[in-house]
């Protein structure tokens, strides 16, 4: 299985301040059609995760372009420009280029 | 737009199942596969399996088989997870997601808890 280990576990954050979060893959997670299946859900107190990033770096529809996600092989950054109220909560990777899907840790976004 | 309806909360005793349904709309049923995903109380997300609508091909964690079902009624747009022989520690939300190489649409969860 490939295992996803994300950094930091927590992240205290000065709204309007930027906020990055790393994730890295045990193996490659390029597809063998070429395209690599990572993407970045966000979890806010009490709700469902929802979608934000898919193939590391493009936008679900409605997510604000604040977010965005870069990154290739093995290695990936989930960046918010600058943090509002509503961005608290907890941020996963996932990988889905193999079976069984595997999600990374988590990581909690708070307002300092 | 997509929507996935889950099934209500559910108690259960140590050793009996629990069948979980996920209802989906908005969108062609047998066009996207359906995870199952849960949630601890305080944890993080773990992926259970997957099921595809459209054949009915399924791929399950180890750690589920032999204990965990998906099945699909196309007839009415419903996935469901039956999971058998629950324990303490199956105690979790229990949620649904469309997904085909990315979860993009997600039920609003069901709580499953087990206890004698």
């Amino acid at each position: 299985d490939i295992v996803m280990t994300q950094t930091p576990l927590s992240s205290p954050v000065t709204l309007g301040q930027p906020a990055s979060i790393s994730c890295r893959s045990s193996q490659s997670l390029v597809h063998s059609d070429g395209n690599t299946y990572l993407s970045w859900l966000q979890q806010r107190p009490g709700q469902p995760p929802r979608l934000l990033i898919y193939r590391i770096s493009n936008r679900f529809s409605g997510v604000p372009d604040r977010f965005s996600g870069s990154g290739a092989g093995t290695d990936f950054t989930l960046k918010i420009s600058r943090v509002e109220a509503e961005d608290v909560g907890v941020y996963y990777c996932m990988q889905a280029s193999q079976f069984p899907l595997t999600f990374g840790g988590g990581t909690k976004v708070e307002i300092k | 737009q997509v929507q996935l309806v889950q099934s209500g909360a559910e108690v259960k005793k140590p050793g009996a199942s629990v069948k979980v349904s996920c209802k989906a709309s908005g969108y062609t049923f047998t066009s996207y596969g359906i995870s199952w995903v849960r949630q601890a109380p305080g944890q993080g997300l773990e992926w259970m399996g997957w099921i595809n609508p459209y054949n009915g091909n399924t791929n399950y964690v180890q750690k589920f088989q032999g204990r965990v079902t998906m099945t699909t009624d196309t007839s009415t747009s419903t996935a469901y997870m039956e999971l058998r022989s629950l324990r303490s520690d199956d105690t979790a939300v229990y949620y649904c997601a469309r997904s085909v190489k990315a979860a993009d649409g997600w039920g609003q969860g069901t709580l499953v808890t087990v206890s004698s």
